[in-house]
This record gives structure tokens, C-alpha cells and sequence, in this order.
């Protein structure tokens, strides 16, 4: 089947530690992104990437960094830097158009602090 | 700067009525739009899509009407039934200076009542 998977769908995270959230796409699509959700608010950009060895922050970078080294993959990595970490996590990717495009979402990843 | 918002919150029907959800957008550069369904603690899945050049598009029990006078984005959905309960987010691609990414509103959650 393909699609875009998120791992793990939960994830607990320590003080002044780095937590690391995968996704992969087997969609063959260029474009990457990833969105933070806070209850009951609509989807915020943290980070994505129209090409690989290239990304751009979004609108809440800070406390955050990401990798494309491949193509299917755009891990993003919650720093010691993120102080209010907790959240739902979605991963999407989209076809690269002159336009605006679809986006398909992972299943995302739910972060607390312990 | 540029925002997408919704009129409603929380949307109650009764099964087997219609619903509208309606979200209002300030970017008159926005060409594309688009509708996602999220149900608790999973992704968004596309629902419907509209481009600028439209006024109307139609799925299976959906429709959504594209008002560019007044930059009003409806969803309607016929026949609704108890599995259309999730909240619904409408997004615009905020036009080429926002690089055509997908801007989303906060959301409606519907309930629908058997």
C-alpha cells in the first residue's frame, strides 16, 4: 500500500532531552512537512522540504530541526530547546505543482513530557 | 497578516440531515482550497478540493461551494451520517507569497446526533 507512516504513535519525552520522530513516504513525492497540533487548534508548520539536502522553517521552527538525506524520509527532532514539546505530530507529503497541492497526513505522533 | 477562520466551532445535526460547515478566508491571492476530515487522534483525510477558477465541486454526499466576492469556502454534506462526526479543517494555499503552502483554519467539530 502506499502511503506515509509515522513511528511511534507515542512518544514520551524527559526533561532536557532530544526525542526523534520518523516518516516515511513511499508515494514517490518531493515535497515533506511537518505540522504541530495543539488540542483543539487547527495545524501549524513546523518545517518542510521541496527537494532532498534542502529544507525551510515554517511558522514555529524554533526548538526543533529536521534531515532529508533521502527522499522517502523527513525525521524531525524535538530539542531540549522546545520547552512545551507536548503535542500531535503530523507528517505530510505532496506532489510538487505550480500551485497549491493536496496533502497526504500520516496517522501522527503523540509527544508528552514526563 | 493572511489567516483562514471558521464561523462555527461545534456543529450539531441530527442524522440523516445536511450540514454545512463554513470557514472564511482573507487572501485573495489563495488559488486552491481544500477540506480534511480528522478524526480523534488520527490525520486528516482529504475530503474535497476546489481551485479559483471554480464556484462548485462535487463528491460522494459532499459538495463545496467557492464564494470569491465575499472569500467564502463551504462544505456541505448530504445525508449526514454518525461516522461524518470529526472535525473539519479548511485550507487555502495562500498564493505565491506563501509559496503556495497550505494555510488551515482551527477547525469544526460536528456531532452528529442518531
Amino acid at each position: 500500500d502506499g502511503g506515509i507512516t509515522q513511528s511511534p504513535k507515542y512518544l514520551f519525552r524527559k526533561e532536557g532531552q532530544n526525542v526523534t520522530l520518523s516518516c516515511e513516504q513511499n508515494l514517490n513525492h518531493d515535497a515533506m512537512y511537518w505540522y504541530r497540533q495543539d488540542p483543539g487548534q487547527g495545524l501549524r508548520l513546523i518545517y518542510y522540504s521541496q527537494i532532498v539536502n534542502d529544507f525551510q522553517k515554517g511558522d514555529i521552527a524554533e526548538g526543533y530541526s529536521v534531515s532529508r538525506e533521502k527522499k522517502e524520509s523527513f525525521p524531525l527532532t524535538v530539542t531540549s530547546a522546545q520547552k512545551n514539546p507536548t503535542a500531535f505530530y503530523l507528517c505530510a507529503s505532496s506532489t510538487l505543482g505550480s500551485q497549491g497541492e493536496k496533502l497526504f497526513f500520516g496517522s501522527g505522533t503523540q509527544l508528552s513530557v514526563l | 497578516g493572511e489567516s483562514v477562520g471558521l464561523h462555527l466551532p461545534t456543529l450539531s445535526v441530527q442524522e440523516g440531515d445536511n450540514s454545512i460547515i463554513n470557514c472564511a478566508y482573507s487572501n485573495s491571492a489563495s488559488d486552491y482550497f481544500i477540506w480534511y476530515k480528522q478524526e480523534s487522534g488520527k490525520g486528516p483525510q482529504f475530503i474535497i478540493d476546489i481551485r479559483s477558477n471554480m464556484d462548485k465541486r462535487q463528491g460522494q454526499r459532499v459538495t463545496v461551494l467557492l464564494n470569491k466576492t465575499v472569500k467564502h469556502l463551504s462544505l456541505q454534506i448530504a445525508a449526514t451520517q454518525p461516522g461524518d462526526s470529526a472535525v473539519y479543517f479548511c485550507a487555502e494555499d495562500g498564493g505565491m507569497d506563501s509559496s503556495y503552502k497550505l494555510i488551515f483554519g482551527s477547525g469544526t467539530r460536528l456531532l452528529v446526533r442518531p
